[in-house]
């Protein structure tokens, strides 16, 4: 079936350093979505990207989503300690039903 | 109201108990979801309700059962759970089953079972 793989599981950075967590479907995705889940917390919807080579930005934050559909990429540049958490990525795949599949996450600690 | 709320926040049970989870939310949305999280997993789907009517079962076993009363309310059954069931049990709720939604979830309850 249909998996999502996340890479790296844990990242450890000092303030002001970039971050970068990767996803890898096995199939094409018809969407791809991610989430921020803060320790002791719930998800937290973050973006949306449907469209082959779609590139969007939030603040310190860049989505992108492959040509193929199949991968997307997380960049935060200069983190800060609010960006502690983990990050989802959520695949769907149209064709099996509408089913998010989870990426495992990647968990971001960030030191002052 | 932009919120998914659930009750209780936190159930021990024993493994003969009978007890309900709960989740509402009052966006409208008329798909709504049931998650099972363990510790530094992912959420995992346990069911899909969309419309009010049962869409998606992901072989989930009969001591959870799932009941959706009306658009704004979703109930999850527990009966003779297991210890191995212990996990965070997320509610979430989307516009539509469309997939081109975003999801959101509710704080969730803290489940452990003795």
């Amino acid at each position: 079936g249909q998996q999502v793989m996340q890479i790296p599981q844990y990242q450890h950075v000092q303030e002001g350093e970039d971050f970068t967590t990767y996803c890898n479907s096995s199939t094409t995705l018809s969407n791809i979505q991610w989430y921020k889940q803060r320790p002791g917390g719930h998800p937290v919807f973050l973006i949306q990207l449907v469209k082959s080579g779609e590139v969007k930005k939030q603040k310190r934050l860049t989505f992108q989503f492959g040509e193929a559909k199949k991968n997307s990429s997380l960049h935060i540049t200069a983190t800060q300690t609010t960006d502690v958490g983990t990050y989802f990525c959520a695949g769907l795949n149209s064709n099996s039903g509408y089913a998010l599949n989870f990426g495992k996450g990647t968990s971001l600690l960030v030191t002052p | 109201d932009t919120e998914v709320t659930q009750t209780p926040k936190h159930l021990v049970m024993g493994m003969t108990n009978k007890k309900s989870l709960k989740c509402e939310q009052h966006m409208g949305h008329r798909a709504m979801y049931w998650y099972k999280q363990k510790a530094k997993k992912p959420p995992e789907l346990m069911f899909v309700y969309s419309y009010e009517k049962l869409s998606i079962n992901e072989s989930v076993p009969s001591r959870f059962s799932p009941e959706c009363p009306n658009s704004s309310l979703l109930n999850l059954h527990l009966h003779a759970l297991q210890p191995e069931d212990s996990a965070l049990y997320l509610c979430a709720s989307s516009h539509s089953l469309a997939g081109e939604n975003e999801q959101f979830f509710g704080p969730g309850t803290r489940l452990t079972v003795l």
